[in-house]
C-alpha cells in the first residue's frame, strides 16, 4: 500500500526548533512533488511548503518563510520539515502529502499527521 | 494570493439528501480545483481533482463542476459515512490555498 508516515512532532518552547520527517513507501518517491500542510486545533487546512522531485525547487507560505526549511532525501524516501523560531501560532497537526502527476495536481496521498505544540 | 471562499460553512442534512457545496476563487483558476473531505482525527482524503474528475475509489455519488472562479461539489444521495468537513483547494498556483471548509452534519 502506498503510504506516508510522519514523525518528529512534540512539545517545544517558543523560539525552539523541531524537525519533522515523513517516510514514504510503495511508490517512486523521487518522481513526485511533496507538500506540508498544517491544521491548528479546530481550524481548517493551511498549506505550508512544497518541494520538487529532486529537491532543487521549494516554496513556502509567507507565515513560515525564513523560519521553516523543507528538504528531502530520495535515497531514504524521506521528506523533512525543519522548523526554527517556533511560535505559539505554529501549533498544529502537520501533514505531509504527495502531489499527483501533472494531470492531477492534487494531494492524492496524505500521512496520518504529527502534532506540534509550541508552549512554555 | 488567491483566496478561496466556501459556502455554506456548515449544513445539516439527512441520509439520502442531495447536498451542494460551493467554492469561489478570487480570480480565475481555470479548472485547477480539488475537493477533499476530512473526518475528525483523520487525514483529508481526495475526492475530486481538476474540478470534475473523480479520484479512483471514490463513490460516484460525488461529482464536481465549474471552471474559472465558481465551483460546486455535489453529493447526490448523502450516506452516513459522508458526514465530514469538506474543503476545496486551488492548484492553479502557489500557495495552494484551501477554502475554509464546510461541515456536513446529521439533521
Amino acid at each position: 500500500e502506498v503510504q506516508l508516515v510522519e514523525s518528529g512532532g512534540g512539545l517545544v518552547q517558543p523560539g525552539g526548533s523541531l524537525r519533522l520527517s515523513c517516510a514514504a513507501s510503495r511508490f517512486t518517491f523521487s518522481n513526485y512533488w511533496m507538500h506540508w500542510v498544517r491544521q491548528a486545533p479546530g481550524k481548517g487546512l493551511v498549506w505550508v511548503s512544497r518541494i520538487n522531485g529532486d529537491g532543487s525547487s521549494t516554496n513556502y507560505a509567507d507565515s513560515v518563510k525564513g523560519r521553516f526549511t523543507i528538504s528531502r532525501d530520495n535515497a531514504q524516501n524521506t521528506l523533512f520539515l525543519q522548523m526554527n523560531s517556533l511560535r505559539a501560532e505554529d501549533t498544529a497537526v502537520y501533514y505531509c502529502a504527495r502531489e499527483g502527476f501533472s494531470g492531477v495536481r492534487a494531494f492524492d496521498i496524505w500521512g496520518q499527521g504529527t502534532m506540534v505544540t509550541v508552549s512554555s | 494570493d488567491i483566496q478561496m471562499t466556501q459556502s455554506p460553512s456548515s449544513l445539516s442534512a439527512s441520509v439520502g439528501d442531495r447536498v451542494t457545496i460551493t467554492c469561489r476563487a478570487s480570480q480565475s483558476i481555470s479548472s485547477y480545483l480539488n475537493w477533499y473531505h476530512q473526518k475528525p482525527g483523520k487525514a483529508p482524503k481526495l475526492l475530486i481533482y481538476a474540478a470534475s474528475s473523480l479520484q479512483s475509489g471514490v463513490p460516484s455519488r460525488f461529482s464536481g463542476s465549474g471552471s474559472g472562479t465558481d465551483f460546486t461539489l455535489t453529493i447526490s444521495s448523502l450516506q452516513p459515512e459522508d458526514f465530514a468537513t469538506y474543503y476545496c483547494q486551488q492548484s492553479y498556483t502557489t500557495p495552494r490555498v484551501f477554502g475554509g471548509g464546510t461541515k456536513v452534519e446529521i439533521k
